[in-house]
């Protein structure tokens, strides 16, 4: 069976200020991982993914995150985030033997403070 | 552009009557899912399809149903509504085979007094 935590709850960061946001995922096969964002009132929209290749891979509105096979996670990264960024974060796997069933993460809301 | 719409975006219905939560993708995926978000849950898969005529169990699908009978839509009843049904009702869709991740609708804000 797969599992995803995400380590944090809640994540409050300044404007400007960097943030990660941490995920760590449990599966006895090889994973798809995506972060999804859920702006307030709204869907999940993919923000980013990792199918295969370089583990860093970079998404929309400035994220990032790393893939980290050793450690089995995906954490999710901005140097400068703004108001704008505020949401609820979710991370994502899909694992390999199980080509079309996604299991998220608890989500993280990311706070912003002018 | 092809999207995935769900309606009513705002539904109150009483104790026992039977609910149907509409969702309707033009990307011609042949997966289709519901899930439903609460908090301090996260997302649970209530019902999944691979394709017509095919539905299956998530874990959270006592008391709910769905059926499908083309590509486009994939409806969520609610049979007797309860109040533990109170949630917000997130469809979304995803190619066959293919792992670019999931399409999610608008959501649907379910209220049963």
């Amino acid at each position: 069976a797969q599992s995803v935590t995400q380590l944090d709850s809640q994540v409050p960061v300044f404007e400007e200020a960097p943030v990660e946001l941490r995920c760590n995922y449990s599966s006895s096969v090889s994973v798809y991982l995506f972060w999804y964002v859920q702006y307030p009132n709204q869907g999940l929209q993919l923000l980013l993914k990792y199918l295969s290749g370089s583990t860093l891979v970079k998404g929309i509105n400035g994220f990032e995150a790393e893939f980290n096979k050793s450690q089995t996670s995906f954490h999710l990264r901005k140097p400068s985030v703004h108001i704008s960024d505020t949401a609820e974060y979710f991370c994502a796997v899909i694992p390999y033997s199980s080509a079309s069933k996604i299991i998220f993460g608890s989500g993280t809301r990311l706070s912003i403070r002018p | 552009d092809a999207e995935i719409t769900q309606s009513p975006r705002h539904k109150i219905t009483e104790t026992g009557r039977q609910v149907t939560l509409a969702c309707h993708q033009t990307w011609n995926h042949n997966n289709m899912f519901w899930y439903r978000q609460d908090l301090g849950h996260g997302l649970r898969l209530i019902h999944y399809s691979y394709g017509v005529q095919d539905t299956n169990k998530g874990e959270v699908s006592d008391g709910y149903s769905v059926s499908r009978s083309n590509t486009e839509d994939l409806p969520l009843t609610l049979e007797s509504a309860a109040s533990s049904q109170t949630s917000v009702y997130f469809c979304a869709s995803s190619e066959a085979g293919v792992n670019y991740g999931y399409t999610f609708g608008s959501g649907t804000r379910l209220t049963v007094v």
